[in-house]
């Protein structure tokens, strides 16, 4: 079956780049969209972005232009990279599988999550 | 943005309750809404998807209902495992925006 791993640092310092990598397992990322989603400690869920196999992005206003999520299909990977971290980011991030057709871009496979803590 | 209200925002039930989870957008989102429920240090996972279909693995005890901007999840005979957070989500118009959510408890 198909699933997602999150990997990457679970400390970034503030100001700096926090970079996570979600590796698909089970199926190809190619003709889908995949996204990236957070939630920070007691909170609800945010929508960072989303990204086409082929390349074609969207992102959260919310997030000032810091976000960039990207496709790397060689490894059948894609990843996030938001800059100038704060506390604010300070979160569990989720990475998912988009299905467009019938369910009109429902996400229905995750990741299991990675924690994200923005401290010095 | 669209904006993606959730109520009520906490619900106590029993089990065998039916319980109703609403969820409103500030604008259509046709039938571009799903929901989510989610565990405590689990990650969500979908229940229903584009209002009302039911996704597979999902008990028939969850349902779906609603267009353009209202819509309801409701859970009959709830039980033990159903206790959790769930969420809404639009997808219509980026940014993708979801619901504050719900958190469902035993009474």
């Amino acid at each position: 079956q198909v699933q997602l791993q999150e990997s990457g640092p679970g400390l970034v310092k503030p100001s700096e780049t926090l970079s996570l990598t979600c590796t698909v397992s089970g199926a190809s990322i190619s003709g889908l969209y995949w996204s990236w989603i957070r939630q920070p400690p007691g909170k609800g869920l945010e929508w960072i972005g989303n990204v086409y196999y082929s390349g074609g992005t969207n992102y959260n206003p919310s997030l000032k232009g810091r976000v960039t999520i990207s496709v790397d299909m060689s490894k059948n990977q894609f990843s996030l990279n938001l800059s100038s971290v704060t506390a604010a980011d300070t979160a569990f991030y989720y990475c998912a599988r988009v299905v467009v057709g019938s369910y009109c871009y429902a996400m229905d496979v995750w990741g299991q999550g990675t924690s994200v803590t923005v401290s010095s | 943005d669209i904006q993606v209200t959730q109520s009520p925002s906490s619900l106590s039930a029993s089990i065998g309750d039916t319980v109703t989870i609403t969820c409103r957008a500030s604008q259509t989102v046709n039938r571009y809404l799903h929901w989510y429920q989610q565990k405590p240090g689990k990650a969500p996972h979908l229940l229903i998807y584009t209002a009302s279909s039911l996704q597979s693995g999902v008990p028939s005890r969850f349902s779906g209902s609603g267009f353009t901007t209202e819509f309801t999840l409701t859970i009959s005979s709830l039980q033990p495992e159903d206790f959790a957070t769930y969420y809404c989500q639009q997808t219509y118009i980026h940014p993708h925006t979801f619901g504050q959510g719900t958190k469902l408890e035993i009474k």
